[in-house]
């Protein structure tokens, strides 16, 4: 089992449609989450980090099912700027070293 | 205040060759890390480095890698008598301290023919 799995796509989901994407990690003492976004051919960057309380973020909202070890990001009223890969992005230890990342989702918005 | 700086952007090696990978941290960051991203897969971590010293290279292939970052200077990540399995994208990423976030630079992406 990976220790980080994310569906692949592609997602083609229409302009201002929602959109949310999963994710499941295998290691039960992870410490901290986070969801990144990269653009094709370019390098990844931080969208938000992932809370237990769940945290929202403008159209976006991350939640985080620790007993369950499943990530989650929703992104509401879809612009064609949302067209990226999504990575999840897992840290199992307490350094950046530890962070492992998801293949991640692709999606398109479609006009 | 430049961001993290790799270079070259692209660079092709034919087999057998040697490749180098620059990785200028951003200012004030003494702490970096590779990674690698082949074609369709996500970026797996391979070494995590501060000024002079390896911290961690449990990700790195055993044999035709090394990386330094030398007290003054950027970052290089070596890859000696490259194969075509070596073609991917490479990125860097600094950061002021280690459990603290960081920042990726564009990467360099290597083609072996």
């Amino acid at each position: 089992r990976k220790e980080v799995e994310q569906d692949p796509g592609p997602f083609n989901v229409p302009e201002g449609a929602t959109v949310a994407f999963n994710c499941t990690y295998s290691n039960s003492a992870s410490q901290s989450f986070f969801w990144y976004r990269q653009d094709c051919r370019k390098e990844p960057k931080l969208l938000m980090s992932v809370y237990s309380s769940g945290n929202e973020d403008g159209r976006f909202t991350a939640q985080l099912n620790r007993a369950s070890q499943y990530i989650s990001l929703l992104i509401r009223d879809s612009k064609l700027s949302d067209s990226a890969t999504y990575l999840c992005v897992v840290n199992t230890g307490f350094g950046n070293e530890k962070l492992t990342f998801g293949t991640g989702t692709r999606l398109t918005i479609i006009p | 205040n430049a961001g993290v700086m790799q270079n070259p952007r692209h660079l092709v090696r034919r087999r057998g060759q040697e490749a180098r990978l620059r990785c200028s941290p951003m200012k004030g960051h003494s702490h970096v890390y590779w990674y690698r991203q082949l074609p369709e897969e996500g970026l797996k971590f391979m070494v995590y480095l501060q000024k002079e010293n390896i911290i961690d290279e449990s990700g790195m292939p055993k044999e035709r890698f090394s990386a330094e970052f030398p007290k003054e200077g950027p970052s290089i990540l070596r890859i000696q008598q490259v194969v075509r399995g070596d073609s991917a994208a490479y990125f860097c990423a600094s950061s002021p301290q280690n459990n603290y976030g960081y920042t990726f630079g564009s990467g360099t992406r290597l083609t072996v023919v």
